[in-house]
Formats: structure tokens, C-alpha cells, sequence
């Protein structure tokens, strides 16, 4: 089946770079996410890549694709205090309709000061 | 604003008991799914609906049941309340159109059954 990996747990200080990683083996996988979830709330979609793209940027956000090693990250820029959360990757094999999302395990970011 | 509210932020329950967890979105989304959040094994689909009175088993429906007589509300059920069911329940929304597959999340209910 569907399989999402991410380490657990990253630690950066405050204005350095963070780089969140994140592996997934179905090689049907047409959508890429990342999600963020703030203490205390639901998850809230950053940003998503197709998989015919190998970069997005949005902003402070960068996100990579590697689908040959089916490796996805996520780079934020001049990390804040206000990004420490648990970040989501995902993946899906389709826009639209229904399509099952697979969750990885979530990467929690502590923001140093 | 999309807007998903789950009806408890906490809650406790004793062992054997039967638990609703009531969820609603107000932007008439087709797509209503349940998960539940667990340290270390991320996001579990428990079950999902894509239509009024229709329900489908996600990957670990055992010992929920779903329900959906409205479009905008979608309740798990724990028929029987068990201490392994103590988790992060968290309840999302999607349109069944458009370009990406956004999932709207609420912002959760904290189950402990002892």
C-alpha cells in the first residue's frame, strides 16, 4: 500500500533555513502537499506540486520534487517562531472528485530564538 | 471562509460507552471524511463520505460507524467506547471539483476513554 515518511522531529534556530523532508513509494502519486498544523488546531494546506513539476515556490517556501527517489521537501526561508508546528506531506493520485489523500507521520519544527 | 466545526474540543468518556463526534462544514462541500491523529503514526482515515447518506471504509473503520443524513454534517460513532480509541479525532471537508484537492480540517476533538 500507499506509504508517507518523514522524520519527526527538526530543530532550527530562529532566521536560518529549515528543510523538511519527506519519502512516498506509490509512483501513481499526482499531487504532492504540505500541510501545517498549528498547537491546538486542524491542519491547513501550505502549498501542493504536480508531479510533472520538480520545483514550486511560493514566498518563503520552497518545495522540491525528486521523483525518481520519490523524495519531496519542503524549504522555508528565514524561519519565524510563528512557523514552529507540525508540518504534513502528502500525497494523491488525482485532482478533484474523490481521491484518497495518504498522510505521512508529520514533522514537528521548534523554532529556537 | 471555509469553515468545519467539530462540536467538542475535549472530551471523556468511560469505557463501554457510546460516543458521538459531530462535525459540520457550512461551504456545501460533497466530500466529509473523519481521521484520527495518533504521536508517530500521523493521519488514519477511519471513513469518508462523498455524498448524503453514503459512506465508505477508510483504512481503520474498526470499532467506528459513520452517519450522514445532511450534506453539511458528518458524525463518528464509537459504538463502544475502548481505551485504544483515545486519540486526536479530527474531521475534514473537500469539494468534489476543481484543480487541486484541498482538504478543509476542523480543529479537532480530543477523545480519552478510561
Amino acid at each position: 500500500g500507499e506509504d508517507v515518511e518523514q522524520s519527526l522531529f527538526l530543530s532550527v534556530r530562529e532566521g536560518d533555513s529549515s528543510v523538511i523532508n519527506c519519502t512516498y513509494t506509490d509512483s501513481s502519486s499526482t499531487y504532492l502537499y504540505w500541510y501545517k498544523q498549528e498547537p491546538g488546531a486542524g491542519l491547513q494546506l501550505l502549498t501542493y506540486i504536480f508531479s510533472n513539476m520538480d520545483m514550486k515556490q511560493d514566498q518563503r517556501l520552497t518545495v522540491l520534487l525528486n521523483k525518481k527517489d520519490k523524495h519531496l521537501s519542503l524549504r522555508i526561508a528565514d524561519t519565524q517562531t510563528g512557523d514552529s508546528a507540525i508540518y504534513f506531506c502528502a500525497e494523491s493520485r488525482g485532482p478533484g472528485g474523490y481521491q484518497k489523500v495518504t498522510f505521512g507521520t508529520g514533522t514537528k519544527l521548534q523554532v529556537i530564538p | 471562509d471555509v469553515k468545519v466545526t467539530q462540536s467538542s474540543r475535549y472530551l471523556v468518556k468511560r469505557t463501554g460507552e457510546k460516543v458521538f463526534l459531530e462535525c459540520v462544514q457550512d461551504m456545501d462541500h460533497e466530500n466529509m471524511f473523519w481521521y484520527r491523529q495518533d504521536p508517530g503514526l500521523g493521519l488514519r482515515l477511519i471513513y469518508f463520505s462523498y455524498d448524503v447518506k453514503m459512506k465508505e471504509k477508510g483504512d481503520i473503520p474498526e470499532g467506528y460507524s459513520v452517519s450522514r443524513e445532511k450534506k453539511e454534517r458528518f458524525s463518528l460513532i464509537l459504538e463502544s467506547a475502548s481505551t485504544n480509541q483515545t486519540s486526536m479525532y479530527l474531521c475534514a471537508s473537500s469539494p468534489s471539483f476543481g484543480t487541486a484537492y484541498e482538504q478543509y480540517f476542523g480543529p479537532g476533538t480530543r477523545l480519552t476513554v478510561t
